[in-house]
Formats: structure tokens, sequence, C-alpha cells
């Protein structure tokens, strides 16, 4: 079966700008994570939806990112104003919502802010 | 908060040989621990976990130990290959929330 997919796979944009980071879930999974990878850097978490809601969002660096999910499926990480200290992989998950269930990763959206 | 951190952040073995990686977690409250290999351009594939109640768990050439005691746990590697050369990174969670913390990863390279 298909497993988390992500868009778009690279983007490049101009400081101050907005960007809209896709992730599609795995089919049926209600539990879905954000998370940033800097270079060479482990993984920081971001936010985590369960369902459309979204009861942790204590990783989200600042107001100028958000994120939402909607239909119980697709989610969007939006960052406004975009700075250079953004530029990062930025990674989706989906896991089926089970209390301590495999999250599985999709290949990650490379943002570059010059 | 919990803290994990991972060592070594490098490691060249030949092929063949053992790899371990170890990682020290601060929160006793974690009790779930993947282990997940990264390859270049690609998403983080889980490929190994452990739960806090077991001690050891073994998948073929890969294990994992637990020792809660001393808040450390470690990957094992046996029989190295080439295509085993990855970033691999720990992680933990504990059991009040969902999201994985996660070590600093290791670069490790199999040498032919």
């Amino acid at each position: 079966g298909a497993g988390v997919s992500q868009s778009p796979s690279n983007k490049v944009t101009e400081k101050g700008k907005d960007v809209e980071l896709r992730c599609d879930p795995i089919s049926g999974h209600t539990a879905l994570y954000w998370y940033r990878q800097s270079l060479g850097q482990g993984l920081e978490f971001l936010i985590y939806f369960q369902g459309n809601s979204a009861p942790d969002k204590s990783g989200l660096p600042s107001d100028r990112f958000s994120a939402e999910r909607t239909g119980g499926s697709v989610s969007t990480l939006t960052i406004q104003r975009t700075q250079q200290e953004d530029s990062a992989v930025y990674l989706c998950a989906s896991s089926s919502g089970s209390f301590q269930e495999t999250q599985y990763f999709g290949p990650g959206t490379r943002l570059l802010v010059l | 908060g919990e803290n994990v951190e991972q060592h070594p952040s490098t490691l060249s073995v030949q092929e063949g040989d053992s790899a371990v990686i170890k990682c020290t977690y601060s929160d006793s409250a974690s009790n779930y621990f993947p282990w997940y290999k990264q390859e270049l351009g690609k998403g983080p594939q889980l490929i190994i976990d452990i739960r806090s109640n077991v001690g050891e768990k073994k998948d073929q050439r890969i294990a994992v130990t637990l020792n809660k005691t001393a808040k450390h746990f470690s990957l094992h590697i046996t029989e190295t290959q080439p295509e085993d050369s990855a970033v691999y990174f720990c992680a933990a969670t504990p059991g009040s929330a969902r999201q994985l913390t996660f070590g600093s990863g290791t670069q490790l390279t199999v040498l032919p």
C-alpha cells in the first residue's frame, strides 16, 4: 500500500515569503506528526494531530508556524514570513493512533530560504 | 521534558564486524524506544523498537537492549554489510506524550 507522501519534495523561497507544505498520511491513520530536521541534526517535534485536532502544538518554534488537518487526512504546515533559519527538512509521520504505535515517515520536504 | 543523548556521532566498521550505538534518556517515565535508519534523501524508517516491559529484543542481525535502571538502551548490528551504511537515530517517548524525542544520530559506515 501507499506510504506517507509529502509535497513538494523541494522548495526554494525568498526570505519573507509564505510557504505551504503538504502531507498525505497512510490511509486510515488517525495520528499525524510534523518534525523538523536541520542539517546534520536530529529530528525536532513540531506538532501532533489526532484526527483533526492538535492536542500538542508545543514544538512550533514561533507564531509564524501553523498547521491544520482536514477530513482526518491531509495536513498542511504553513510558515509565514520565512526566515533563513527556517531552512530544513520538514518530515511528516503518521500512525494508527493507538498508544506507542509505529510512526511511519514520509520522504520530507527540503525547504531552502534564500 | 525528555532529553536523549546518542553516541557515537560517527562509526566506521569493517564489513562483517559488529556495530554498537548507545543512547541515554532522562525521563524515567519513558517507556517506548524505537530505532530508525535514514538513508540519504529519504525519511527515517523504523528498524526495531522495544518497550519498557522487556530488556532485549532481536530481529535477525539487529538487536536492542534496554536498561531501565541506568536509563540507557543500545542498538547492536551483527555481521554488518555495506547496505547497513546510513544514519541511525534512537528515540524515546514518555507515557504521557505521543511525540518522539530523537537522539542526534550516528553516521554508520561499513567498509567493504
